[in-house]
């Protein structure tokens, strides 16, 4: 099947500074990729969505000045988390979605600690 | 917005079917999915059904969907200890909190 990879796997950050956590498709073209948010024993929440090329749609409640999307080839995007702070400490999921397909496939996820 | 609500717990003993139900409110999604979580591992699709189906069955997995209900649910036939993890519901992009499967001996 379909392998998404996501670096780092782990981080650990001090408040205020910034993150970058890349998603990858390693085998296929992702037109558009979603990226999740899990909270110990919680739902994934959908962050965003992203096209390739295209800005990301964020969904409501979800600050697009803090949480950079940046999609800008068919098999990498990227979550930029800036000015850190122990709130945004979670488990950061991306999933990728290939042309005319409806499958996700999901990438391990990042686990970001913000101290 | 769309909402995914399923059920938080299910245990059940070893040999037992499992059914995990899931309703959601948003019929726009073309397919439906059921994903499961192991621990410390990420999510792994499980099976999917389409949204103008009513029944797919997959090895010891049955899906079925009842669109007049927004109503799916997932079976896992004669349940092993190794199918304990979260599974989760996902109508689109849209996910349950997720089913903790417990199976015990």
């Amino acid at each position: 099947g379909a392998v998404v990879s996501q670096h780092p796997s782990r981080v650990i950050c001090k408040s205020g500074t910034s993150v970058k956590i890349e998603c990858r498709s390693l085998d296929f073209q992702a037109t558009t990729m979603f990226w999740y948010r899990q909270f110990p024993k919680q739902s994934l929440m959908l962050m965003a969505t992203s096209n390739e090329g295209s800005k990301a749609t964020y969904e409501q409640g979800v600050e697009k000045d803090k949480f950079l999307i940046n999609h800008a080839s068919l098999t990498l995007s990227t979550l930029t988390v800036t000015s850190a702070h122990p709130e945004d400490s979670s488990f950061y999921i991306c999933s990728a979605r290939g042309t005319g397909a409806d499958e996700q496939y999901f990438g391990p996820g990042t686990r970001l600690t913000v101290t | 917005g769309e909402d995914v609500e399923q059920s938080l717990f299910l245990s059940v003993r070893e040999g037992d079917s499992s059914v995990i139900n899931c309703t959601y409110t948003d019929s726009s999604s073309t397919y439906l999915y059921w994903y499961k979580q192991e621990p410390g591992a990420g999510l792994q699709l499980l099976t999917y059904i389409f949204s103008n189906m009513d029944m797919k069955q997959d090895q010891r997995l049955t899906v079925l969907l009842n669109k007049k209900d927004k109503h799916l649910s997932l079976r896992i036939a004669d349940t092993q200890t190794g199918d304990s993890a979260i599974y989760f519901c996902a109508s689109g992009p849209t996910f349950g909190r997720g089913t903790s499967l417990i199976v015990h001996p």
